[in-house]
């Protein structure tokens, strides 16, 4: 079993729809949570970025953690065409700059 | 702009052949990797150095080596391809107490 599991999609839903994206972890010692966002042919770029447990908002982006779960999720809401692209999340037991453990990305397409 | 460069952006190679991919920052970001990225598996870390003279081998680092020649130059060396090792390497840098990493824009690997 993977550390961290990532729904790979493809995902596709038409402009204006609210999108969840979600992760599950096994290892319960990570604490630092990460969305990359990744455009065709380019490297990844952190998004959002949150510590322990809770809600992080960030324009039409919401970051949430639930550590008793172990699940974390994205919420793009009003999407649109320009956020077609790969998100990936990724952990880290502390914020040392070390080893990140990132799910395997799930491509998201908005229509216009 | 500050900036994390790879070379080559593509290659084609054929199995048994040395190959060594370039990569380069202007950030001053002590801290380097290299991932590889292959469908369905998300990224995966292969090596990471934390200065010049502190190497550290990732999740798969088999097949492949590393050098760190100077603060802004990491190299990364497949001995000898093999057909497996087909996919998209990226390379990454970040700073010490701090899980951002900044990503390469990639090289295209095929080993036929």
């Amino acid at each position: 079993q993977k550390e961290v599991e990532q729904d790979p999609g493809p995902l596709s839903v038409p402009e204006g729809a609210i999108v969840s994206l979600n992760c599950t972890y096994s290892n319960s010692a990570f604490q630092y949570f990460m969305w990359y966002r990744q455009y065709s042919r380019k490297g990844p770029e952190l998004l959002m970025y949150t510590y322990s447990s809770g809600n992080k908002e960030d324009g039409r982006f919401t970051a949430q953690v639930d550590k008793s779960s172990k699940y974390i999720s994205l919420f793009i809401r009003d999407s649109q065409p320009s956020d077609s692209a790969t998100y990936l999340c990724a952990m880290s037991e502390d914020n040392q700059g070390g080893k990140l453990i990132f799910g395997q990305g799930t491509e998201l397409s908005v229509k216009p | 702009d500050a900036d994390v460069t790879q070379t080559p952006r593509n290659r084609i190679t054929k199995t048994g052949k040395r190959i060594m991919l370039e990569c380069s920052q202007t950030k001053g970001h002590d801290r380097m990797y290299w991932y590889r990225q292959d469908p369905g598996l998300g990224l995966r870390l292969i090596y990471y150095s934390f200065d010049v003279k502190d190497i550290n081998k990732g999740e798969i680092s088999d097949g492949y080596s590393v050098s760190r020649q100077a603060q802004a130059k990491f190299s990364l060396s497949l001995e000898s391809a093999i057909p497996n090792q087909t996919a998209l390497y990226f390379c990454a840098t970040g700073r010490a107490r701090a899980n951002e990493q900044f990503f390469g824009p990639g090289t295209r690997l095929t080993v036929l």
